[in-house]
């Protein structure tokens, strides 16, 4: 099977711009969640999406919002950028949560705000 | 919260050594499992242990669980150069997909 694939690989963005980032999950897998990776607050969870809906939700502001396509690839938006909000975006996806089992993560998208 | 803390943050051994890191965390689990992360890359699965369970073999890798001190190790055994990476224990909810991470340990093995 083909791995967890994220797109863009590496992205630079002015402050104010937003961004969309893009998750393709492996196939079969139906839930998406999304992390930010930072060197200061190190792995910190934004959103999981589950068959199309938003599941549960980490403490970020309003600015980082997501969705889940019927095909369960997942999209996250972060609107007007902060030059906080550098960082790497990973997605990682996983059965269906009723069976307790890992996660597998994509490669990441860099984001560099300037 | 019920993120995990590993210890020590960084760790630097010759080749064919042991590598030693643990990870402690704060609320209940069903299981814990680690990560391995290469440099700016994503986070690849290493193991899962049950909070049922006390110890766990995988090849090179043993972990070990002790819920009474809500604590776990990872070791890896003769080292290689290629297990340079960081570390990450992670504590899945009993719900959902909200894996919380630890803080990583940072592992340099030296040729």
């Amino acid at each position: 099977k083909a791995g967890v694939t994220q797109t863009p690989r590496y992205l630079i963005k002015t402050r104010g711009q937003q961004v969309t980032l893009s998750c393709s999950p492996i196939s079969g897998h139906r839930s998406v969640s999304w992390y930010q990776q930072t060197p200061g607050q190190g792995l910190q969870f934004l959103f999981e999406y589950f068959s199309e809906t938003q599941r549960n939700k980490g403490n970020f502001p309003g600015r980082f919002s997501g969705r889940q396509f019927s095909n369960s690839r997942s999209e996250m938006n972060v609107s007007t950028l902060e030059l906080g909000d550098s960082a790497l975006y990973l997605c990682a996806s996983s059965l269906p949560s009723g069976r307790v089992g890992e996660q597998y993560f994509g490669p990441g998208t860099r984001l560099t705000v300037t | 919260s019920q993120q995990g803390e590993e210890d020590p943050q960084a760790l630097s051994i010759q080749e064919g050594e042991n590598a030693t890191m643990n990870c402690s965390y704060k609320t209940s689990i069903n299981n814990l499992q680690w990560y391995r992360q290469n440099s700016g890359r994503g986070l690849v699965h290493l193991i899962l242990i049950r909070s049922n369970e006390r110890e766990k073999h995988s090849g090179r890798l043993r972990v070990t669980l002790d819920t009474s001190k809500k604590s776990s190790s990872l070791l890896i055994t003769a080292s290689r150069a290629a297990d340079t990476a960081s570390y990450f224990c992670a504590t899945p909810p009993n719900t959902g997909n909200q894996f919380y991470f630890g803080t990583g340990t940072s592992l340099t093995v030296i040729p």
